[in-house]
């Protein structure tokens, strides 16, 4: 079955640290990977996605992700966090076939001053 | 603003009302999809249409009772809800034939009182 993992619930960087969220996928062939962010009481926004091609994504807001064959991830990266940047963030994987996303659980970011 | 608007943005219902929630997008999508977001749990997948017809039903209670009259509007018909069904009920629309990502409406916080 497919699935995705978001191994950290919740992360508490500080104002301009750089931030490394985690996402692995399970599936046999290549998905299509996206990062989503959710503010409190707000719907899903996407920051970037995947889909071919070159394997570093540049999304929103100073976001990037890189795919990883390999590792079967899909983390996204920031190089210096802002306080707005705290939120929900979710992975989540469209296969090449069917149009049903799976989403990770998600992580918590706090971003202390 | 997104392309895919809900509405009502917040809900109180007692068990025994009967209320609808409506999606409504503008993107020229055929695929939609309810998600349901409880605190502390994943986007639990509701249900999903491809160009009105209703392709999953992931084991959602009777108590739910989509509807999708044509491409650009779906409603989520809610009867003798429990307190447990209390959660932000996000809305959400993709392109099934060109693979893009899911836009998301803001949502409806439903409470069950």
């Amino acid at each position: 079955a497919q699935s995705v993992t978001q191994p950290d619930i919740h992360i508490t960087v500080s104002e301009g640290a750089s931030l490394e969220l985690r996402c692995n996928y399970s599936y046999g062939a290549t998905p299509y990977l996206f990062w989503y962010v959710q503010s409190p009481g707000q719907g899903l926004q996407l920051l970037l996605k995947y889909f071919s091609g070159d394997t570093l994504v540049q999304g929103i807001k100073g976001f990037e992700a890189e795919f990883k064959r390999s590792q079967s991830s899909f983390n996204l990266r920031k190089p210096s966090v802002h306080w707005s940047d705290a939120a929900e963030y979710f992975c989540a994987v469209l296969m090449d076939t069917g149009n049903q996303f799976y989403f990770g659980t998600g992580t918590s970011l706090t971003v202390i001053p | 603003e997104t392309g895919v608007t809900q509405t009502p943005r917040h809900l109180v219902m007692g068990m025994t009302n009967k209320k609808s929630l409506k999606c409504e997008q503008h993107l020229g999508h055929n695929a939609m999809y309810w998600y349901k977001q409880s605190a502390k749990k994943p986007l639990e997948l509701m249900f999903v249409y491809n160009f009105k017809e209703q392709t999953e039903n992931n084991s959602v209670p009777s108590r739910f009772s989509p509807e999708c009259p044509n491409s650009s509007h779906l409603f989520l018909h809610l009867h003798t809800l429990q307190p447990e069904d209390s959660a932000l009920y996000l809305c959400a629309s993709s392109n099934r034939d060109r693979r893009t990502e899911a836009f998301f409406g803001q949502g409806t916080r439903l409470t069950v009182v």
